[in-house]
């Protein structure tokens, strides 16, 4: 079955530090991915996305995405974590099925950033 | 640009009550819509989803029904509200071409008491 997990439900890095979040998924046939960051009692913001063409993705507030088909990844990077990036983060699949644009998401990941 | 509007912002029902969720999109013509749950410390459930006007899919069965009444309003609604019902509820466009992003609202919090 297709599938979207995201390793650790809470991450926690120094500000400045580097900022990793996992992402993988489970389908034969490589999917749209993206991720998505909501902060407390708000929607979900778009950060950045994959779709076709360069593996490595930028998006907003400085953080990045690789797409690794080979280990079927989806990693949230950021060089130097600020206090604002504090919030939780979701992975979010398109598979090629159905109609509409369906979006598998994973249980998301939490970012603490301290000083 | 586009915008998309919830509301209420924040809802406190009794159990056994209706409940009306209203979701409106603008500047944009016939998006794809989603009803999302999220529960306490969980991920995203998708509910409902609906590709045109009367057009409904429901992803789980529930307490719960959607309806779509006009090209860019997209109501949740229950008759009978349970404790599990509490949580956050995103509504959610995306064009309606296919293999596209959505576009989240700002969410509803729900309180069943």
């Amino acid at each position: 079955a297709q599938s979207v997990t995201q390793l650790g439900s809470h991450v926690s890095v120094s500000e400045g530090a580097l900022v990793l979040l996992r992402c993988n998924y489970s389908s034969s046939v490589p999917p749209y991915l993206f991720w998505y960051v909501q902060y407390p009692n708000q929607g979900l913001q778009l950060l950045l996305k994959y779709t076709t063409g360069a593996t490595l993705v930028k998006g907003i507030n400085g953080f990045e995405a690789e797409f690794k088909k080979s280990e079927t990844s989806f990693h949230l990077t950021k060089p130097s974590a600020h206090m604002s990036d504090a919030a939780e983060y979701f992975c979010a699949v398109k598979f090629y099925t159905g109609t509409a644009s369906k979006l598998t998401f994973g249980t998301g990941t939490r970012l603490q950033v301290t000083l | 640009s586009q915008t998309i509007h919830q509301w209420p912002a924040t809802l406190v029902q009794p159990v056994g009550s209706p409940l009306s969720l209203e979701c409106t999109v603008e500047g944009t013509s016939n998006p794809n819509l989603y009803w999302y749950r999220q529960a306490a410390g969980r991920g995203l459930q998708l509910l409902f989803y609906s590709v045109g006007i009367g057009q409904i899919s429901s992803e789980v069965p529930q307490n719960l029904s959607a309806s779509r009444p006009q090209d860019r309003q997209f109501i949740l609604s229950s008759k009978k509200l349970l404790l599990s019902d509490s949580g956050f509820y995103l509504c959610a466009w995306s064009p309606p071409i296919a293999r596209n992003e959505q576009y989240f609202g700002p969410g509803t919090r729900l309180t069943v008491t």
